[in-house]
Order: structure tokens, then sequence, then C-alpha cells
């Protein structure tokens, strides 16, 4: 596609309940990488894919997050028994280059805002 | 442990005159700068960037300055627009490849 597409763009959940987040890349981009942002700061590194596998997951906050991109090209970002402090912005990025990525553009999507009551 | 900053959270300026943001970074293994700029509800949306290498890279009205020995950075719009009014944030990535790093952001007013 034209651009870093996700859905939902929004998403009220209660807590407690299961959440998934969906990115579609640029296509032919070989790494993917998930962010979260809170209210008022940067976005902050949660993982990151080349192609289907996940090399760096060091950024996500605790076991409640999970991770995929099974065929190495839309990935899912799963968090389970949300709380309210998982309530941010999740913002999906991609690139056209694969590890060593300096000189490569990232592009993000306009994110998914997801709101814990 | 925030390795890239910027100090000013937010900054005002009259249409025509010129904007400066800044950024401060602490990790000497980061080799590729990113400006990005961010819309409420969009994501973030990429403006400029520069190499290690270089100590300057411009594009139309925007340039980014590096500092390496004081390893600071610099955006410079000029002449600002209100259409620039946003929010600007400093990313850095390092020469192990992989995460950008990214500050605080700086939300810049232009008043016509």
């Amino acid at each position: 596609g034209a651009g870093v597409s996700q859905s939902p763009r929004y998403k009220v959940a209660k807590r407690g309940q299961d959440v998934a987040l969906r990115c579609d890349p640029i296509s032919g981009h070989v790494s993917l990488f998930w962010y979260q942002q809170a209210l008022g700061q940067g976005p902050e590194f949660l993982t990151y894919f080349q192609n289907e596998a996940q090399l760096d997951k060091s950024g996500l906050p605790s076991d409640r997050f999970f991770a995929e991109r099974p065929e190495g090209s839309v990935s899912t970002l799963k968090i389970q028994r949300t709380q309210q402090e998982d309530s941010a912005v999740y913002l999906c990025a991609s690139s056209r280059g694969g590890q060593g990525l300096s000189g490569n553009t990232i592009y993000f999507g306009e994110g998914s805002w997801l709101t814990v009551v | 442990d925030q390795q890239v900053k910027q100090n000013s959270p937010s900054l005002s300026v009259q249409e025509g005159r010129i904007s400066i943001l800044n950024c401060d970074y602490t990790n000497s293994m980061f080799d590729y700068f990113l400006w990005y700029k961010k819309y409420p509800a969009e994501g973030p949306t990429f403006l400029i960037s520069i190499s290690s290498i270089k100590d300057k890279n411009e594009d139309g009205r925007f340039t980014v300055f590096l500092n390496k020995s004081a390893k600071h950075l610099s955006l410079h719009i000029v002449p600002s627009q209100p259409g620039d009014s946003a929010v600007y944030f400093c990313a850095a990535i390092s020469n192990q490849g992989g995460k950008l790093i990214f500050g605080q952001g700086t939300e810049l007013s232009v008043k016509p």
C-alpha cells in the first residue's frame, strides 16, 4: 500500500480485556517496528521485526504484550488482560532496509489509540 | 536513562522568522539522526535526516545541523509558516542497527 496502515484507529477496552492491534506495513518493507506513545511523551520502542523474525523485543513492558509477524508482512500486537496504564497510542512503523538501518527512512502509521477503562 | 533529549517542551515563533529546535544525545554509538513532525491524531511524519559523517543537511526551508563533539543537533525552519505548527521529535539510530530512540518532543507554534 501507499503507507503504513493500522487498525483499529481507536479502541476502548475494559480493564482485563484482551486487545489485538493490526499493522500493514508498506509493501516490500523488510523492517517493522512497534512503538508506544503516552500522552505528552515521545514514542517508546516496543519491538522490532526483520521479515518474520522478531529480532528485538526488549521494549515490551510485560509478558502481557506479545507481537507477531508470521509471514513477514502484516503484524499484530496483542495485549492481554489490559490495564489502565496500557492506555496510549500504539504506533507501527516500517522501513525498506534490514539490520543496520542507518540511512533508511522509517515511516509511521497513524497509530491505534487505546483507552483502557 | 533518556538518551535523546529535547529540553524545550514548547516554542513560539512569529510567522516569517526562524524556528530553531534543539536536541541533545548521550550515546556516541548513534550515527544517524532524524526529525519527525507530528500533528494531533496523526502518526509522526518524516521530515529530514542527517548522517553522522555530515554536519549539515538542507531540504528547502528545513536544515539540520549536527555537532558531534557536543552531541547536539538542531533543526532550523526558515521562514516559519503557520502550517509548521506541530510537535517535532528528534530521533537517533545506533550504528549497531535496530530501533529509533526518540526525544520527548517540542511543540512549535507559529503565529501569523
